[in-house]
């Protein structure tokens, strides 16, 4: 079946300008995680949802950055005012309710010139 | 806190040499210890898991067993195949099914023919 995917593949924007990078995981996965990679380091967390509903945000590094999953499938990851740090790639996962074991995608290269 | 830490790369091996990548954490209570690997232009894949002290986890050839009174998690191979060529991370789970991944900073293999 097919797996998690992540809308767009790149990203480049002026900084200061407002992003969304989106989501789309497995299809009847509940939870949904997303995950911000710089160079040369592992996956760091921002925040994962159950659902709908935001079940933990304490990853996100500051209030520029949001996420929402209005239906409990796709989500996006807003992120304003974009500064030069932000530069990463962002990753999102998905899991099943109850199941540890997380599935990754591809993830968007952003790029905040 | 919870972190996860790995030997630095990068690793360059030949061909059908063995293959250690070590790995130690630092947790409260009992994570769940994984190995993801990240193939050049690939995402994120889980190559093994373990989720309790003594267990072994295993899959294309590569094992690592979660040694609760050393804290480690260490990634071995006895052959290595230029295939295996990737970026390897260890991660931990503290929160079981409703917790998200703590990685390392991961560790690059390349192996030469």
């Amino acid at each position: 079946g097919a797996g998690v995917s992540q809308t767009p593949s790149n990203k480049v924007t002026e900084k200061g300008k407002y992003v969304e990078l989106r989501c789309d995981p497995i299809s009847g996965h509940t939870a949904l995680y997303w995950y911000r990679q710089s160079l040369g380091q592992g996956p760091e967390f921002l925040i994962y949802f159950q659902g709908t509903g935001a079940a933990d945000d304490s990853g996100l590094p500051n209030d520029r950055f949001f996420a929402v999953r209005p239906e409990g499938s796709v989500s996006t990851l807003k992120i304003q005012r974009t500064e030069r740090g932000d530069s990463a790639v962002y990753l999102c996962a998905s899991s099943l309710q109850g199941e540890e074991t997380q599935y990754f995608g591809p993830g968007t290269r952003l790029l905040v010139l | 806190g919870n972190s996860v830490t790995q030997m630095e790369g990068p690793v360059t091996l030949s061909e059908e040499a063995f293959l250690t990548i070590n790995c130690t954490y630092t947790a409260t209570g009992y994570p769940s210890l994984f190995w993801y690997v990240q193939y050049p232009g690939e995402g994120l894949q889980l190559l093994l898991k373990a989720t309790k002290a003594d267990d072994k986890g295993s899959n294309k050839g590569f094992e690592a067993t979660y040694r609760k009174e050393t804290t480690s998690f260490h990634l071995e191979k006895g052959s290595v195949q230029v295939s295996d060529s990737a970026v390897y991370f260890c991660a931990l789970n503290y929160g079981g099914s409703q917790g998200n991944l703590i990685f390392g900073k991961g560790t690059k293999l390349s192996v030469k023919p």
